[in-house]
């Protein structure tokens, strides 16, 4: 596979479950990135990954923890979410270099959450 | 604080029309970049082209063309002849300097009709 990709596509849970989203880059870069994408609003990121270490949270909720185990995979785990969570979750990833430029990011196909 | 505005919510167009997005930005950084993503309606955003902030030349690709013009902090984005599949939400976003985070406009829905 190429690009971004992410698992599962669309997903259904009540407000007492717990899951788990997943993205995978196979494009080499070594920065991931968990944005939110709600309907009439614009893009938020949610939290950055650089050299797997997490280098910025956007003031996101405790009910959404990430996880990155490698620079190839990122976790959103959710639990205990509220309807308003009910989004498009799109994932990122770029090449940072030692100096700290960026390039561009490449975005997934996203998860298409609902909280009941 | 930085700032995209894309005034235009949404466009429709019949096929074959040229269409203009419009999008303009706010920084006090002298060096950043310019994004143009597509979003078909499955979902991904799929990258378009970036600029940095120094190179004012305008680019052409296929049937896509943009203007970027830092006196007027406007990065528009033409595509000429359109079709169909050109439909999508068009977002443009702007990255400051080493900054990791794009800040996206709320984007316009491009509609071409048959």
């Amino acid at each position: 596979e190429t690009g971004v990709t992410q698992t599962p596509r669309h997903l259904v849970m009540g407000m007492t479950n717990k899951k788990s989203l997943k993205c995978e880059q196979h494009l080499g870069h070594n920065a991931m990135y968990w944005y939110k994408q709600s309907a009439k609003k614009p893009l938020e990121l949610m939290f950055v990954y650089s050299l797997e270490e997490r280098v910025e949270n956007n003031s996101v909720p405790s009910r959404f923890s990430p996880e990155c185990p490698n620079s190839s995979h990122l976790f959103l785990h959710l639990h205990t979410l509220q309807p308003e969570d009910s989004a498009l979750y799109l994932c990122a990833s770029s090449q940072e270099s030692l100096a700290g430029a960026q390039e561009t990011q490449y975005f997934g196909p996203g998860t298409r959450l609902l909280v009941l | 604080a930085q700032k995209v505005t894309q005034a235009q919510t949404e466009i429709s167009v019949v096929e074959k029309e040229d269409v203009t997005l419009d999008c303009v930005y706010e920084t006090r950084d002298t060096t950043y970049y310019l994004f143009w993503y597509k979003q078909p309606p499955s979902g991904e955003l799929v990258f378009l082209i970036r600029r940095n902030s120094f190179d004012e030349q305008n680019e052409i690709s296929g049937r896509y063309s943009w203007n970027f013009q830092k006196s007027t902090s406007s990065f528009n984005f033409t595509i000429t002849a359109s079709q169909v599949v050109d439909s999508a939400v068009y977002f443009c976003a702007l990255r400051p300097g080493s900054a990791r985070q794009l800040t996206f406009g709320s984007g316009t829905q491009l509609t071409v009709l048959p």
